[in-house]
């Protein structure tokens, strides 16, 4: 079976701190996805990885894929209040078209 | 913008009843698509894959006399919990995999339904 551990689960921080979420797995997975989700709402794309050691960057978000293709980071710089929510990264399964699931982090960012 | 569409966003019922979730691809006509619930503050659980044209594939746990997918169209695919109970009360999430232009190993999600059972 496989598993994505993802860390922290809760973080509270100060309106301009930085901030590194993590992905990791034992299995080596086609492609990563970090999706970003506000309460009561559907999970949006942010980003797809796909090669490993692959970095992508979106405004003030890094994004990692591991060499192997089995973990995942996504770092926050000068977080905002508006970057409160929940982050999820998922793993496309190549074997079952199925995504994967990290357990979230929860992420409040304070003025 | 938005590929995916779910109605009804809210809907509060009685328990015994039946609720019926649909979940439409906007932009592009989707084979499979994917049925989640989520509890407060979790993460997302899939429930079962929707084939277009065939029975949908449960995931272990999930009751599928209880949810009952259908799969009607290329762009529908609806969700009917039956004989709904307050344990039911969830956030029911529906999403499409690829289209047109798009990876196909990425999912779409939709708005989500909030369903509160009485």
């Amino acid at each position: 079976t496989q598993l994505l551990e993802q860390s922290p689960q809760f973080l509270s921080i100060q309106e301009g701190e930085n901030l590194t979420v993590y992905c990791n797995s034992s299995s080596v997975f086609s492609s990563l996805q970090w999706y970003r989700q506000e309460p009561g709402e559907g999970p949006v794309l942010l980003v797809t990885v796909v090669t490993g050691g692959e970095v992508k960057k979106l405004k003030r978000l890094t994004f990692q894929f591991g060499d192997a293709r089995k973990d995942s980071s996504l770092h926050i710089t000068a977080a905002q209040p508006g970057d409160t929510g929940l982050y999820l990264c998922a793993g496309s399964s190549s074997n079952t078209g199925k995504l994967i699931f990290g357990q979230g982090t929860t992420l409040q960012v304070k003025p | 913008g938005a590929v995916v569409s779910q109605h009804p966003s809210w809907v509060i019922c009685k328990s015994g009843t039946s609720v019926k979730i649909e979940c439409r691809s906007l932009d592009f006509q989707a084979t499979t698509m994917f049925w989640y619930r989520q509890f407060p503050k979790q993460s997302l659980m899939l429930m079962a894959t929707s084939n277009e044209g065939s029975k949908a594939t449960y995931e272990q746990g999930v009751e599928k006399d209880k949810f009952l997918i259908n799969h009607a169209s290329l762009t529908l695919s609806t969700l009917t919990v039956t004989s709904a109970h307050p344990e039911d009360s969830s956030f029911y999430i529906c999403s499409t995999q690829g289209g047109r232009g798009r990876s196909t190993d990425t999912q779409y999600f939709g708005p989500g339904t909030r369903l509160t059972v009485l």
